[in-house]
């Protein structure tokens, strides 16, 4: 089993759809837990951090679920620059853990 | 503010040669990764420096691979020799402490031809 597991899509939803992204990861002990967004021939930029409470930034929302090991990332009224590869980080307890990433593609 | 600072941007090498690649990090951050990127196998980690110490280098593929970091702001990834299946996006980023969110360069494309 991955340390850090994402569907990779690829998800292709219209524009102002709503769509959801689950990440799991392997070690109950992680402490911090980020969404990162990679565009195609970028680097990875953060996009939030994931708060033990949830926590929201304007159309995007993440959660974390503790007893079941998993993150989740929720964008709600997609826009075409939304399209993007969605990563999952993770601190396993050295250092960050990057998933494979979700590739979302929003379409007109 | 400047964010993480990378060269060459792009690098195209023939097959035997060595290749360096540059890394700036944020003015502060104490951590500092290197990450290879292909399509094949994702985003993997090389190497990673704690005040400028190196805490893990298990993920360095082999000794034709070797990093520095002499001070806190500066670093440098050496390939010698550099083989063809070593083409990938090299990325570089900084974070203020362990386990703290990572700030990433831009990349350096390596091509070995």
């Amino acid at each position: 089993r991955k340390e850090v597991e994402q569907d990779p899509g690829p998800f292709n939803v219209p524009e102002g759809a709503t769509v959801a992204f689950n990440c799991t990861y392997s070690n109950s002990a992680s402490q911090s837990f980020f969404w990162y967004r990679q565009d195609c021939r970028k680097e990875p930029k953060l996009l939030m951090s994931v708060y033990s409470s949830g926590n929201e930034d304007g159309r995007f929302t993440a959660q974390l679920n503790r007893a079941s090991q998993y993150i989740s990332l929720l964008i709600r009224d997609s826009k075409l620059s939304d399209s993007a590869t969605y990563l999952c980080v993770v601190n396993l307890g050295k250092e960050l853990t990057f998933g494979s990433g979700t590739q979302l593609t929003v379409l007109p | 503010d400047a964010g993480v600072i990378q060269s060459p941007r792009h690098e195209v090498t023939e097959m035997g040669q060595e290749v360096t690649l540059r890394c700036k990090p944020i003015s502060g951050h104490n951590s500092l990764f290197w990450y290879r990127q292909t399509m094949m196998r994702g985003l993997e980690l090389l190497i990673y420096f704690n005040n400028n110490v190196p805490i893990d280098d298990s993920g360095m593929p082999e000794d034709r691979f070797s990093a520095k970091m002499p001070n806190a702001s500066f670093s440098t990834l050496k390939i010698q020799p550099s083989e063809p299946r070593d083409s990938a996006v090299y990325f570089c980023a900084s974070s203020l402490a362990h386990g703290h969110e990572q700030y990433f360069g831009p990349g350096t494309r390596l091509t070995v031809t």
